[in-house]
């Protein structure tokens, strides 16, 4: 069971660039996430995926577009990458149990850097 | 509007002391909070959450302690060690079942 996987863990690219971060998750969640992660701040979210066949924006959606390809997989994809969207981006996914809310899980991350 | 936030960034205690990390929240209509750690080049780590019908929880040397009529959220890290130096966040549902917005976080040092 390897709980929510992204790939790759670390990317170097070009200002104007363009790349997609990929995440899988192997624990049946409807629900799945992309945050970001800036020196000294929390986890900001950019997009989530309530549910299959469905994205919303998050805090900070400029610059990014998702897609939910399926139940287990939630891609980020960066356009034309700016310095700006240098981070370390989080994967996260979680269910609701009984209809209450549970904990959501991440994966290790990607450390993206634009120059 | 949603925001979490904390009180101290860091937090240095000595090995075996308690710690005590707080949170607060302004969405009064948040109802699920959720406790993480993150040691360094990782994701976060889930250690509690608690639910808004409840006033405390209690783990394994972890304790919540929620105080909604102050929105306040803190952590309580009993005999504290060394490898619980990392940093701690909190996260809210708002008025959201799919939703978490998180705190900045505070860095705890245990020290030896």
């Amino acid at each position: 069971n390897a709980g929510v996987t992204q790939t790759p863990k670390f990317q170097v690219l070009k200002t104007g660039q363009s790349m997609t971060l990929q995440c899988a998750q192997d624990m049946n969640h409807n629900s799945m996430y992309w945050y970001r992660q800036d020196p000294g701040m929390g986890l900001r979210l950019i997009y989530y995926s309530a549910s299959e066949g469905t994205t919303d924006k998050g805090e900070v959606p400029n610059g990014y577009n998702v897609s939910r390809l399926n139940k287990r997989e939630f891609s980020l994809r960066l356009e034309s990458a700016a310095p700006s969207q240098t981070s370390v981006y989080f994967c996260a996914s979680r269910s609701l149990r009984q209809g209450q809310n549970t904990e959501a899980f991440f994966g290790q991350g990607t450390r993206l850097t634009v120059v | 509007g949603e925001s979490v936030g904390l009180h101290l960034p860091t937090l240095s205690v000595q090995e075996g002391d308690n710690s005590i990390i707080n949170c607060a929240y302004s969405n009064s209509a948040s109802d699920y909070f959720i406790w993480y750690k993150q040691e360094s080049g990782k994701g976060p780590q889930f250690i509690i959450d608690i639910r808004s019908n409840m006033d405390k929880r209690q783990g394994q040397r972890v304790t919540v302690l929620l105080n909604k009529t102050v929105k306040h959220l803190s952590l309580q890290i009993a005999a504290t060690q060394p490898g619980d130096s990392a940093v701690y966040f909190c996260a809210e549902n708002g008025d959201s079942n799919y939703k978490l917005t998180f705190g900045k976080g505070t860095l705890l040092t245990v020290n030896p």
